[in-house]
């Protein structure tokens, strides 16, 4: 079955503290996945995806296959980062979005 | 604005009742999706829609049904509502079928009474 798992609903660091926001699947085949973001008042939107290996605002997610895992990760975070994360599993074979629960992110002063 | 626009932002109904949401894709995407967010369910794949033709179904009820039309703005109606249907409804967009990159509206909250 493909699923998206998000174990954490919230998560609450201080400012400048490392961030890691967990993400599990589950997939047979090659996965493709993303992490979205919602802001306070803001359109759910891509944040990064994992073939691209880019940083976005200074977050980063790296695809471990052998853990299926696809944290994502900051390592100082700022409190603009606070906002709704979802991982996504993207199944090519019927073109759907898979998304996890989310996780709150509070990043306090 | 360009982006994806649902109407209306908010709905309150009673059970029993029919509603229907409307979504106007970003200019020029063809595709087409609807989603259920619920406090329970996180985010659900309901359907998609591709240049007017079904193509995928998710977690849809057979109370809801949704439909694309010409001008490629799509609907999502949902009949014999229950309380538990209470939910933010999204609408994504993209340019192509089977694309990951989602463009969402602002959502539609329905509240079931």
């Amino acid at each position: 079955a493909q699923r998206v798992t998000q174990p954490e609903k919230l998560l609450s660091v201080f400012k400048g503290a490392p961030v890691e926001l967990k993400c599990n699947y589950s997939y047979s085949g090659s996965p493709e996945l993303f992490w979205y973001v919602q802001y306070s008042r803001q359109r759910l939107q891509l944040l990064l995806r994992h073939i691209s290996r880019e940083s976005i605002k200074g977050f980063t997610a790296d695809l471990n296959k052998g853990e299926t895992s696809f944290h994502l990760k900051k390592p100082f975070a700022q409190e603009e980062d606070s906002a709704m994360y979802y991982c996504a599993l993207y199944s090519g074979n019927t073109g759907k979005l898979i998304f996890g629960q989310g996780t709150t992110l509070q990043v306090k002063p | 604005d360009s982006g994806v626009t649902q109407t209306p932002k908010h709905l309150i109904t009673a059970t029993g009742q029919r509603v229907t949401l409307r979504c106007s894709p970003r200019s020029g995407d063809l595709s087409v999706y609807w989603y259920q967010q619920s406090l329970d369910q996180g985010l659900q794949f309901l359907i998609q829609y591709y240049n007017g033709e079904e193509r995928a179904k998710g977690n849809i009820l057979e109370r809801f049904s949704a439909q694309q039309f010409p001008d490629l703005h799509s609907e999502l109606n949902l009949s014999s509502l229950e309380l538990g249907d209470s939910a933010l409804y999204f609408c994504a967009s993209s340019f192509r079928d089977r694309d990951y990159e989602h463009f969402f509206g602002p959502g539609t909250r329905l509240t079931v009474l």
